[in-house]
């Protein structure tokens, strides 16, 4: 069974970077077609697309977030990453890594991890 | 693309049969998913391409629409069934963008 895991800072001061890594575990980060990507949600509220990325490295972004958001992968530590600069109170929300169930950098997501909550403030 | 799911709350009771509607602000083919999600959960996956069911999902949960408009049933509301569901829309490597969530409560 496949299994993704989120690991970063749970507080991040404002303007500053946010760091996030999924640990994938279960499978290969390197096989099949899918695109592993990053949603959020803030506290009490919906769920946001923020980018995508697959195997290949091609990667796919939310136009909103666009100008502020990096992903990687690391095939050999089965991992990828999202970097958010410029991180704003706005950028406070429960950050989840996951899955596509095919060959789409927008879903639909049928695996994620438990969410990392990252709260901005000083 | 916006996507506007109603009602925001809705009151059930156990063996209903429960309609949620998501609409999208301009043709989305049959690119639409449904969610669940528990609190201090991540969600899960139900529907994919408005009517596939996702692999382990009771059959009590079906999905139609295309175009614009777009439903989630649930023929016989369960004890573990409480909880918000949201519908997603995703354009092939493009965009994507969720519903405000529908929370479905016990009555």
């Amino acid at each position: 069974q496949m299994q993704l895991q989120e690991s970063g800072p749970g507080l991040v001061k404002p303007l500053e970077t946010l760091s996030l890594t999924c640990t994938v575990s279960g499978g290969s980060i390197s096989s099949g077609t899918y695109h592993w990507g990053w949603i959020r949600q803030p506290p009490g509220r919906g769920l946001e697309w923020i980018g995508s990325i697959n195997y290949r490295g091609d990667t796919y972004y939310n136009p909103s977030l666009k100008s502020r958001v990096t992903t990687s992968i690391d095939a050999s530590r089965n991992q990828f990453s999202l970097i958010l600069r410029s991180m704003t109170a706005a950028d406070t929300a429960v950050y989840y890594c996951g899955r596509t169930n095919w060959d789409s950098s927008t879903g639909p997501w049928d695996y994620w991890g438990q969410g990392s909550l990252v709260t901005v403030s000083s | 693309i916006q996507m506007t799911q109603s009602p925001s709350t809705l009151s059930a009771s156990i063996g209903d049969r429960v309609t949620i509607t998501c609409r999208a602000s301009q043709s989305v083919s049959v690119w639409v998913a449904w969610y669940q999600q528990k609190p201090g959960r991540a969600p899960n996956l139900l529907i994919y391409r408005a009517s596939d069911l996702q692999s382990g999902v009771p059959s009590r949960f079906s999905g139609s629409g295309s175009g614009t408009e777009f439903t989630l049933t649930i023929s016989s509301l369960q004890p573990d069934d409480f909880a918000t569901y949201y519908c997603q829309q995703y354009q092939y490597n493009s965009y994507s963008a969720f519903g405000q969530g529908t929370k479905v409560e016990i009555k």
